[in-house]
Order: structure tokens, then sequence, then C-alpha cells
């Protein structure tokens, strides 16, 4: 079964700490994978869209990596903010069909001043 | 830029009444789709349109749900009669999806929170 599983459920850590999520997922044959930051009571926002040849990519103090042959991301955010506090969301699409995603259950971040 | 828009925001009504929910798609995009989110479950995928054509439906619940698109710019999801459980945030998410591109991301909107009273 296509299955995105995520770690930590959740994490709280101090403003200007770094952090590290993890996504482990079964997804086979695999096409890409997301990460997605979901704001309280906003939808989920795009970070990084990672393909099977790529295995890191950064957005501002986001960046992402993916081993494709152990089935392993992580985004790693660096200097957090305030702001950062949110779900975040992995989320793999595996190949061949249209664009259906399989989605993890997120970490939410806490990050206290 | 617009993104998605999805109308309301938030909706409460008494069990058994009909609900529709609205989204606008951002304009070019040709793929829409429809989830809900609950704390339980995360976000679960109900239906998919591509070119305004339902593909995937195997997500709705049950025939209490509908969902049509009926031009490129406009869905609705409508669920009739409401019931307590179908209480949750419903997404609607658009994208292009082109034949060699299945990379370019899903924008969500900032969802309706639907409370079945």
């Amino acid at each position: 079964k296509n299955q995105v599983e995520q770690s930590p459920q959740s994490l709280i850590i101090l403003e200007g700490k770094n952090c590290t999520l993890q996504c482990n997922y079964t997804v086979s044959p695999f096409s890409n994978l997301r990460w997605y930051k979901q704001d309280t009571g906003r939808g989920p926002v795009s970070l990084t869209i990672m393909t099977f040849s790529e295995n890191t990519k950064s957005n501002g103090r986001y960046t992402a990596t993916l081993d494709a042959d152990t089935k392993q991301s992580s985004l790693h955010i660096t200097a957090s903010q305030l702001s950062d506090s949110a779900s975040y969301i992995c989320v793999v699409k595996g190949q061949g069909g249209y664009n259906k995603l399989i989605f993890g259950a997120g970490t939410r971040l806490a990050v206290h001043p | 830029d617009a993104g998605v828009i999805q109308s309301p925001r938030h909706e409460v009504t008494e069990m058994g009444q009909e609900v529709t929910l609205r989204c606008k798609p951002i304009s070019g995009h040709n793929s829409l789709f429809w989830y809900r989110q609950t704390m339980m479950r995360g976000l679960e995928l109900l239906i998919y349109f591509n070119n305004n054509v339902p593909i995937d439906d195997s997500g709705m619940p049950e025939d209490r749900f509908s969902a049509k698109m009926p031009n490129a710019s406009f869905s609705t999801l409508k669920i009739q009669p409401s019931e307590p459980r179908d209480s949750a945030v419903y997404f609607c998410a658009s994208s292009y999806v082109g034949l060699r591109d299945s990379n370019q991301p899903q924008h969500f909107g900032d969802g309706t929170r639907l409370s079945i009273l």
C-alpha cells in the first residue's frame, strides 16, 4: 500500500534554532516528492518539488533532501523564525496516471520566542 | 495574481440542509481538485477534474456528495443532505498538468470550514 509517514508528529523549538523534519514513503514507482507548508486557517503552500534525479533543493531557509534509494526525505529549516510555526506536509506522487498525490499526516512545528 | 478563491470561508448549518461550496481556480490551470481535511484523516482527495471533466471521483464519500465543473473558471461541491460527520475543512486546488510535465505544484485555496450541527 502506498504510504507517506512523517516524524515527529509535533516539534517545539526556540526562535533562531535549526530543525529537521523527516518523511518516509513506500510509494512505488515514484515520480516526485513535495513539501508543503500549511499555516493555521490557510491552505497548504508548496515549498519544494523534487524528482527522482534531484537529491537536494532549497527555498530560502528551507532545504529539502531526497534519497530515492531508501525512500526518505527531510526538510531542514535554518535559523527558525516565529512565522515558521505551521504544519509541514510531505506529499508523494507516483508515476503514471494523473496528478494524484499521497499526503503524509504532517509535522506541526511551533517556534517559540 | 489571484490564487484559488473559495467561498464561503465558513459555513454553519443544521443537519439535513443542502450545502454548496464554490471554487474559482487559477486562470490557465486545467486541473481542479477537491479535498477534505480533518484532524483524524488529514487531507483526502474527493474528486479530480481535468479540462472540466471528472476523472477520479473515487474519494467522494457517498451519494450525498456531488461536484460539478460547468466551465474552466468555476466548480461546486454539494452535500445534500448534510450530516454532522461531514464537518471538516474543504479545500479546492488547481494546477496545470501537461502531457510531459507532472511536476507542477497544486495551488490550494484557503478552504471552507464547514460545521454541521
